[in-house]
């Protein structure tokens, strides 16, 4: 099956910026997505970005995918406390619209 | 955007005992939708795909005798553990898709039930 992966722990100081990055298989992607899911919370969509596409930017927040390597990554910019939370990257397939397949997720932990 | 609402949120049964967790679409009719499993520090399953009017669909490994789902009308799923054992302990989470071809599926804000 496909197959989604991430780094689990991130850890980065108030003001800096936050890189997460994301490998997948699945060559037949259509869309990838960036999840946020604070404490006993539920996912919050962040952004994603389509296939064809290589950059894609909305605020604080830029997405590159490298097509070729099946590489997606998310760039916080000015990374807040309230960034504070795991992300998941996730990605749909042709074959199954609107089905996800997520990372594991990645922590991510700002400290003052 | 569209709005999924769970119900509820937290939810703590007793062992040999079943819950029902609802899922339902608010402001769009819902004519397929996804349930998910989280197991702490793990990512989200799919377990399985819920569609109106028909038999869902269960992905590998998950009993379908266990978790029932109905999906009874456009705006409703519902997911039933039954004779929940504390292994069910998890947060279970649904999403909805409205069929219309949008680039994102609405997810609702989960339930975490505790087996006891």
């Amino acid at each position: 099956g496909e197959d989604v992966e991430q780094s689990l722990f991130l850890s980065v100081r108030e003001g800096d910026s936050s890189v997460i990055n994301c490998t997948y298989t699945d060559s037949s992607s259509t869309y990838l997505y960036w999840y946020k899911q604070e404490p006993g919370a539920g996912l919050q969509l962040l952004t994603y970005i389509f296939s064809n596409m290589d950059m894609k930017q909305d605020q604080r927040l830029t997405v590159l995918l490298n097509k070729k390597d099946k590489h997606l990554s998310l760039r916080i910019a000015d990374t807040q406390t309230g960034d504070s939370a795991i992300y998941f990257c996730a990605e749909r397939g042709t074959d199954s619209w609107g089905k996800l397949q997520f990372g594991a997720g990645t922590q991510v932990v700002v400290t003052p | 955007g569209a709005v999924v609402s769970q119900h509820p949120s937290r939810v703590i049964c007793k062992s040999g005992t079943s819950v029902k967790i609802e899922c339902r679409s608010l402001d769009f009719q819902a004519t397929t939708m996804f349930w998910y499993r989280q197991f702490p520090k793990q990512s989200l399953m799919l377990m399985a795909t819920s569609n109106e009017g028909s038999k869902a669909t269960y992905e590998q490994g998950v009993e379908k005798d266990k978790f029932l789902i109905n999906h009874a009308s456009l705006t409703l799923s519902t997911l039933t553990v039954t004779s929940a054992h504390p292994e069910d302990s998890s947060f279970y989470i649904c999403s909805a898709d409205p069929g219309t071809g949008d680039t994102e599926a609405f997810f609702g804000q989960g339930t975490r039930l505790t087996v006891v």
